[in-house]
């Protein structure tokens, strides 16, 4: 079957560095996404991998090895406003999204 | 980028009534729209395939009678909620493709739909 793993949970200090790990298994592969969901609002996209290595988007980046099946999202002096949870998702060979069911990244002063 | 609008935002209905939700892309053309439901503290859960001019493929276990989609143009599907019930509260989002980057690269959500029963 297809599988989506990450983390439920972690907590980071404000200004300090948080990398959230997703591994996955899936019928095919067009793709990686990562999206950032605050509570009571739809998903917002923060980046899309389909070769492996590093994207970087400022104070975040995403990293795919798909050899591995996995891929991290690392974000980078923390902000009180990161508090949210992040998606994992895979495009499968249908073009369909398939969800990890989110970390929910909590940020301390 | 890409702007998937959706409405409206938060309705609440009697038990019984039926309610429709909007999904429009508004700058680019989307063939496919697909329509999720997100419980609380739960990930998305893809309810239907919307495919304009033709029948929404629906996910196992998704009623299509209750939840009747239609997607008449390449920017517009709507996903009504029929005969809705309390347990049918929860977080409705539409998501479209943007074709004309090959489909492929991202899928642009609407602002989500926060229905609640009564």
């Amino acid at each position: 079957g297809q599988n989506i793993d990450q983390p439920t949970e972690m907590t980071a200090t404000e200004g300090a560095i948080v990398q959230i790990n997703c591994t996955y298994q899936t019928s095919g592969f067009n793709g990686l996404f990562w999206y950032q969901q605050h509570a009571g609002e739809a998903p917002t996209f923060l980046s899309y991998n389909v070769l492996d290595g590093l994207e970087e988007k400022g104070r975040f980046s995403s990293f795919l090895s798909r050899s591995k099946g996995y891929s991290y999202l690392l974000l980078k002096e923390l902000q009180m406003k990161d508090s949210a949870s992040y998606l994992c998702a895979v495009m499968d060979s249908n073009y369909q999204l398939i969800w990890g069911a989110g970390t929910k990244l909590i940020i301390k002063p | 980028g890409a702007v998937v609008s959706q409405h409206p935002s938060r309705v609440i209905c009697k038990s019984g009534t039926s309610v429709k939700i909007e999904c429009r892309s508004l700058d680019f053309q989307a063939t496919t729209m697909f329509w999720y439901r997100q419980f609380p503290k739960q990930s998305l859960m893809l309810m239907a395939t919307s495919n304009e001019g033709s029948k929404a493929t629906y996910e196992q276990g998704v009623e299509k009678d209750k939840f009747l989609i239609n997607h008449a143009s390449l920017t517009l599907s709507t996903l009504t909620v029929t005969s809705a019930h309390p347990e049918d509260s929860s977080f409705y989002i539409c998501s479209a493709k943007d074709e004309k980057q090959g489909g492929d690269t991202e899928a642009f959500f609407g602002q989500g739909t926060r229905l609640t029963v009564v």
